[in-house]
């Protein structure tokens, strides 16, 4: 199965901030990574999908790079309603798809 | 637009089993391979398996095989999946979720407690 080891699993940030969390694949996915956002007592909503394609209607400060096994999923200046937890998850076409292990980002 | 719709909370006894259900539209259902992946409170995601709606196909992570079973009705549009046997462990939310495009059902609460 693939591992994917997701740091760091708690980030500290302020508003207008710019954050990055980074995913790492125990083995190359190529670009097909996905990066969710989910907030206390909802479902993941997706952000990027294809590594760097950003869904429609999601705000152009989130974006994703990567391919092979590094992965990045950068927020360039933070907002109140960012603060939430984010998942990456491979999904490179061999089950079982695995996703990160997660990180919460808080207010500083 | 697209729309994945679970079936409401359960609570069941250790042993018993459960059948969760997601009612997909906005799409052509047999199109999609749908996902099921959970979330024990406080954890991250588990992908648990999926179902083609097309053929009827399924694969299961190791973990749940011989207790987990996914189906479909095509006639409704509707994705199942049951699980057995089971343990205080299995208390999570349950999600359906389609591939390729990742839209993804409510959730379903499953409380496990004697």
């Amino acid at each position: 199965d693939i591992q994917m080891t997701q740091s760091p699993s708690t980030l500290s940030a302020s508003v207008g901030d710019r954050v990055t969390i980074t995913c790492r694949a125990s083995q190359n996915i190529r670009s097909l990574l996905a990066w969710y956002q989910q907030k206390p007592g909802k479902a993941p909503k997706l952000l990027i999908y294809m590594a760097s394609s950003l869904k429609s209607g999601v705000p152009s400060r989130f974006s994703g790079s990567g391919s092979g096994t590094e992965f990045t999923l950068t927020i360039s200046s933070l907002q109140p309603d960012d603060f939430a937890t984010y998942y990456c998850q491979q999904y490179n076409g061999y089950y079982p798809y695995t996703f990160g292990q997660g990180t919460n980002l808080e207010i500083k | 637009q697209v729309q994945l719709v679970q079936s409401g909370a359960e609570v069941k006894k250790p042993g018993a089993s459960v059948k969760v259900s997601c009612k997909a539209s906005g799409y052509t259902f047999t199109s999609y391979i749908i996902n099921w992946v959970r979330q024990a409170p406080g954890q991250g995601l588990e992908w648990m398996g999926w179902v083609n709606p097309n053929s009827g196909k399924t694969g299961y992570v190791e973990k749940f095989q011989g207790r987990v079973t996914m189906t479909r009705n095509t006639s409704i549009t509707t994705a199942y999946m049951e699980l057995s046997g089971l343990r205080s462990e299995d208390t999570a939310v349950y999600y359906c979720a389609r591939d390729e495009e990742w839209d993804w059902g409510q959730g379903t609460l499953v409380t496990v407690s004697s």
